[in-house]
């Protein structure tokens, strides 16, 4: 099973801020199978970056992803108030998925 | 418009089994490509996936609940129903249920995900 290791744990940032959260699997992972979830406080993940850098529908261009091997990144250009949330990074492979553990972003 | 909404017990004591199920429309379980799959989150904790169920009844789940685990549909009803056997304080969580559109360029994610329902295992 492949490990998925996001950093940091928690991230104090800013409103307008440039975000860059980390996730690193446990060996090189096809850059096809890594996706991004955004979860608030009480409600159901929402996917936002599928493929490594695609963004689902209706999610704002200030969302990027990108990555190969074993190291992706999602990219947050200029946070909104609305983005102080977790992400979590999730891998799929021989029908089997995994999560990361998940990045916290705090104000 | 897809939606998925999970119902079952709040509470369960633990050795009991644990019965979900997951209620979806806007889309087709016997449609190619479709697949259902459950995830699970303790409190403050990160999500872990537990099962799927595909278009052609083929069914996965994770090694590390495989032993006590039962995914089954039921098309006519567009219901997936996840069983977990010997119930443990460990599988209090929130449970999700998700869509995977295998035929989409979103093909190894969950595209759709129901809000979720909380489960508390105690004696």
């Amino acid at each position: 099973e492949i490990v998925l290791t996001q950093s940091p744990g928690t991230l104090s940032v800013s409103l307008g801020e440039r975000v860059t959260l980390s996730c690193r699997a446990g060996q090189t992972v096809s850059s096809t199978s890594l996706a991004w979830y955004q979860q608030k406080p009480g409600q159901a993940p929402r996917l936002l970056i599928y493929g490594t850098s695609t963004r689902a529908t209706g999610i704002p261009d200030r969302f990027s992803g990108s990555g190969s091997g074993t190291d992706f990144t999602l990219t947050i250009s200029r946070l909104e108030p609305e983005d102080f949330a977790v992400y979590f990074c999730q891998h799929y492979a021989y029908s089997s998925y995994t999560f990361g553990q998940g990045t916290k972003l705090e104000v | 418009q897809v939606t998925l909404r999970e119902s079952g017990p709040a509470l369960v004591k633990p050795t009991q089994t644990l019965t979900l199920t997951c209620t979806f429309s806007g889309f087709s379980l016997s449609t190619s490509g479709m697949c259902i799959g459950w995830i699970r989150q303790p409190p403050g904790k990160a999500l872990e996936w537990l099962a799927r169920i595909d278009w052609d009844d083929e069914k996965y789940s994770s090694t590390s609940v495989k032993s006590r685990l039962t995914i089954s549909r039921d098309t006519s009803k567009n219901q997936v129903v996840l069983e977990m056997t010997n119930a443990d304080p460990s599988d209090t969580a929130t449970y999700f249920c998700a869509r995977i559109n295998t035929h989409a360029g979103t093909w190894n994610a969950f595209d759709v995900w129901g809000q979720g329902t909380t489960v508390t295992v105690s004696a």
